[in-house]
């Protein structure tokens, strides 16, 4: 049992490049989320999930878009990187009926 | 709507003194409450959580944390510090959206 992994751990982008970055979990959970967390900002939400085919947008998610074409896995990517979406990445899962959510090692991603 | 504020961006305490990191939420439900810590280059886990049951919330490591309606506050308490406890500890709320919302994290530094 893994819980939430992703891939990859760290990335280094130049300005206008495009990326991808997945997020697995196996613990069968209905709800995923992506955040970036930044110096002094804490967490906050990018995009999230709440089933299979579905994705909502949270209070970042200007410069990304997200897919969750299977319940296990939730991809983050950046079609046209700019330097101000430098930040270290989580993903995470929630399963129902357990409130808490369970969050990936990060992936830190540096833009250039 | 709901909010977290995590009063104090650092606190630093002696080894073996009392630790205190202090939540207040706002929530227009009843709300759920965590507490997470995140050790460097690590994603974050899962220290306490308060669902409704008990307001007096024992957690991971010797942190509890206790639930006070009235003063809309949830703060984390452990009696003695050990430098291993040195970490980002965020505090987060949830009012049955399924999208929590984070505080912006305290850094705990612990002295010999």
């Amino acid at each position: 049992n893994a819980g939430v992994t992703q891939t990859p751990k760290f990335r280094v982008l130049k300005t206008g490049q495009s990326m991808t970055l997945l997020c697995a979990q196996d613990m069968n959970h209905e709800y995923m989320y992506w955040y970036r967390q930044d110096p002094g900002m804490g967490l906050r939400l990018i995009h999230y999930s709440v089933g299979e085919g579905t994705t909502a947008k949270g209070e970042v998610p200007d410069g990304y878009n997200v897919s969750r074409l299977k319940k296990q896995n939730f991809l983050l990517g950046l079609e046209s990187a700019a330097p101000s979406q430098t930040s270290v990445y989580f993903c995470a899962s929630r399963g129902n009926p357990t409130y808490e959510q369970y969050f990936g090692p990060g992936t830190r991603l540096t833009v250039t | 709507a709901q909010s977290v504020t995590q009063l104090g961006s650092h606190v630093s305490v002696s080894e073996g003194a009392l630790v205190l990191l202090r939540c207040n939420y706002s929530s227009s439900v009843p709300p759920y409450l965590f507490w997470y810590v995140q050790y460097p280059n690590q994603g974050l886990q899962l220290l306490l959580k308060y669902t409704s049951a008990a307001t007096l919330v024992k957690g991971i490591n010797g942190f509890e944390a206790e639930f006070k309606k009235s003063e809309t506050s949830f703060h984390l308490t452990k009696p003695s510090a050990h430098m291993s406890d040195a970490a980002e500890y965020f505090c987060a709320v949830d009012g049955g959206s399924y999208i929590p919302t984070f505080g912006r994290g305290t850094s705990l530094i612990v002295h010999p």
